[in-house]
């Protein structure tokens, strides 16, 4: 079955450390996968995606097909990054690309 | 802001009722799709409307109902409500911009069932 695992409930880094968000997926065709955050108090919003290969307030991520992952990166965090990070997987409903799997999310925490 | 407007903001209601919840997309997005999010369940996709037409469907059940009026506006029927359907109920529209759909989330409607 389609799945979106986020191994990580709570993530705690300090200020300028380097950040990794993991992400495992299973599918069985070619993923679409996203990157969606919500911000104390914000409405969760589109972070980045993996078919644009973008940077996006200094987060990456790679899709790796061989390890099914696609994890988030920051090399050096700030406060600001503090929120729940989602990924989701598209795709097995049919139709659009809006028809997500969300994974449980991981709430990241960033110290001064 | 994202531009997608849900109505209420809470519900409280006992088992066994019916609830209507209703979500406006942005103005132009033709798309609408409708997620709960519960503690042990996560974020999970129940049904995808567009420009009217049903269009994908998934962990919905068959005591809950949506549809998409004209104006593109949407509603979600919950009925014969149970202590479980207890949830955050999000709606969302979508734009496809050339490298695939957004999704833009509106703030939800907070059901709690007692």
């Amino acid at each position: 079955a389609q799945r979106v695992t986020q191994p990580e409930k709570l993530l705690s880094v300090f200020k300028g450390a380097p950040v990794e968000l993991k992400c495992n997926y299973s599918y069985s065709g070619s993923p679409e996968l996203f990157w969606y955050v919500q911000y104390s108090r914000q409405r969760l919003q589109l972070l980045l995606r993996h078919i644009s290969r973008e940077s996006i307030k200094g987060f990456t991520a790679d899709l790796n097909k061989g390890e099914t992952s696609f994890h988030l990166k920051k090399p050096f965090a700030q406060e600001e990054d503090s929120a729940m990070y989602y990924c989701a997987l598209s795709g097995q409903y049919g139709g659009s690309q809006g028809n997500l799997i969300f994974g449980k999310g991981t709430k990241l925490s960033v110290k001064p | 802001d994202s531009g997608v407007t849900q109505t209420p903001k809470h519900l409280i209601t006992a088992t066994g009722q019916r609830v209507t919840l209703r979500c406006s997309p942005r103005s132009g997005d033709l798309s609408v799709y409708w997620y709960q999010q519960s503690l042990d369940q996560g974020l999970q996709f129940l049904i995808q409307y567009y420009n009217g037409e049903e269009r994908a469907k998934g962990n919905i059940l068959e005591r809950f109902s949506a549809q998409q009026f004209p104006d593109l506006h949407s509603e979600l029927n919950l009925s014969s409500l149970e202590l479980g359907d207890s949830a955050l109920y999000f709606c969302a529209s979508s734009v496809d911009t050339g490298a695939g759909e957004k999704l833009f989330f509106g703030s939800g409607t907070q059901l709690s069932v007692l």
